[in-house]
């Protein structure tokens, strides 16, 4: 397809329990981006790569998230030992190229955690 | 960082209607600006951009307003569809456009429009 795509749609997951969302971002797309959005709110920025390189993870909330992008395209954002807090929206956005480009969404990954 | 923020979480508009949804930002230093549009259970879809050494710019329909003396911008909506019901988001960046600096968002406006 010729858009952000994120998989799976939504994940239930029992509090404790590690859970791996993937981005595939849009081809050719150097810079990607992971936010996270809760119920109500914007975005929030967790992550962003350009190509393989992760230069900024200021965002992530706790060592207990951790994202990859080993080849410089599909990546995948880890959270390990869930928790109630971790509830949320995960998007993925690509952009063409850094700087004054903008930023293209996928439809996210839905996070329940019980 | 940037601190981007709406004045009004909901607003409510006839349908045909011109609708307009403002912003504040906070940090003088951002040159760039997005207004995305949010449909339930998906992600923001881009609707238009502006960089700061504009101070208007126009798409289909819409239009983007850049006030940098009091840090103001806001989106206007002519002629308001049913489709155009959706949650907006501003969002500011610095000069990498949503590069290392990553794009900030504000909370949203609910756009409702009435039959």
């Amino acid at each position: 397809g010729a858009g952000v795509s994120q998989s799976p749609r939504y994940k239930v997951a029992k509090r404790g329990q590690d859970v791996a969302l993937r981005c595939d971002p849009i081809s050719g797309h150097v810079s990607l981006f992971w936010y996270q959005q809760a119920l109500g709110q914007g975005p929030e920025f967790l992550t962003y790569f350009q190509n393989e390189a992760q230069l900024d993870k200021s965002g992530l909330p706790s060592d207990r998230f951790f994202a990859e992008r080993p080849e410089g395209s599909v990546s995948t954002l880890k959270i390990q030992r869930t928790q109630q807090e971790d509830s949320a929206v995960y998007l993925c956005a690509s952009s063409f190229r850094q700087g004054s480009s903008p930023l293209h969404f996928g439809n996210g990954t839905r996070l329940t955690v019980t | 960082g940037e601190n981007v923020g709406l004045h009004l979480p909901t607003l409510s508009v006839q349908e045909g209607d011109n609708s307009i949804i403002n912003c504040a930002y906070s940090n003088s230093a951002s040159d760039y600006f997005i207004w995305y549009k949010q449909e339930s259970g998906k992600g923001p879809q881009f609707i238009i951009d502006i960089r700061s050494n504009m101070d208007k710019r126009q798409g289909q329909r819409v239009t983007v307003l850049l006030n940098k003396t009091v840090k103001h911008l806001s989106l206007q909506i002519a002629a308001t569809q049913p489709g155009d019901s959706a949650v907006y988001f501003c969002a500011g960046a610095g000069a990498s456009g949503g590069g290392a600096d990553g794009l900030t968002f504000g909370k949203g406006t609910h756009l409702i429009i009435q039959p």
